[in-house]
């Protein structure tokens, strides 16, 4: 079984502060690993994606892979109250490249 | 550039009945994915299709099925509801090649009475 795990939190970070959110997967072939937002009541929203070949950074938002540890992190910088929202990490698993498996989230709080 | 459309927002149906679910991608994404999602079981994989053909399914039972037509929308159909299907379904959409990522719609709220 193919398996994406993140903790549930909450993470509570204070604003203005880094929150880092991490993400172990099973298969050590994985490729792609995807980051999305959702806020209660809402559909995911496509934050970061990174492929097996690097890291990424985007404003605020820095995604990093550790293929020899097998967990994919996402550091948000400069935390604000509006990211407050759950973060669910996405793996595309060797052998299954347009599917995607979602772990169940972890709650951000940023409190002010 | 539309993102991905899903209709209807919300859906009551009692047990027994069967749903169809209506999913547009964004324009040029050939591919279309579908997700159940639960407070208990999170974001579970139902099935995708890519030009009109199931590419990939999850485990989910024979009740759920789907199709694509030639312009890319998807239709999700669930037969002979239970309880435990009320839930939000989840259209997302993507380009289609290997390791793209995926678009999603609103959702559609079912609630099974």
């Amino acid at each position: 079984q193919k398996e994406v795990e993140q903790n549930s939190g909450p993470l509570s970070v204070p604003e203005g502060a880094i929150a880092s959110l991490n993400c172990t997967y099973s298969d050590r072939g994985s490729q792609s690993f995807f980051w999305y937002r959702q806020y209660s009541g809402k559909s995911p929203e496509l934050i970061m994606f990174i492929y097996s070949n690097g890291d990424k950074e985007d404003g605020r938002f820095t995604a990093q892979l550790n293929k020899a540890s097998q967990y994919v992190s996402l550091l948000i910088r400069d935390s604000q109250p509006s990211d407050s929202a759950t973060y669910l990490c996405a793996v595309s698993f060797t052998g299954t490249a347009s599917k995607l498996t979602f772990g169940t989230g972890t709650r951000l709080q940023v409190t002010l | 550039k539309a993102g991905v459309t899903q209709t209807p927002r919300y859906l009551i149906k009692t047990r027994g009945q069967q749903v169809t679910l209506s999913c547009s991608p964004i324009s040029g994404h050939r591919s279309v994915s579908w997700y159940q999602q639960t407070p208990g079981q999170g974001l579970q994989f139902l099935f995708e299709y890519f030009s009109e053909t199931q590419r990939n399914k999850g485990n989910f039972p024979g009740r759920f099925s789907g199709r694509q037509f030639s312009n890319s929308r998807s239709e999700m159909n669930v037969s002979t509801l239970e309880l435990g299907d009320s839930a939000l379904y989840l259209c997302a959409s993507s380009v289609g090649t290997a390791n793209q990522p995926q678009h999603f719609g609103d959702g559609t709220r079912l609630s099974i009475l």
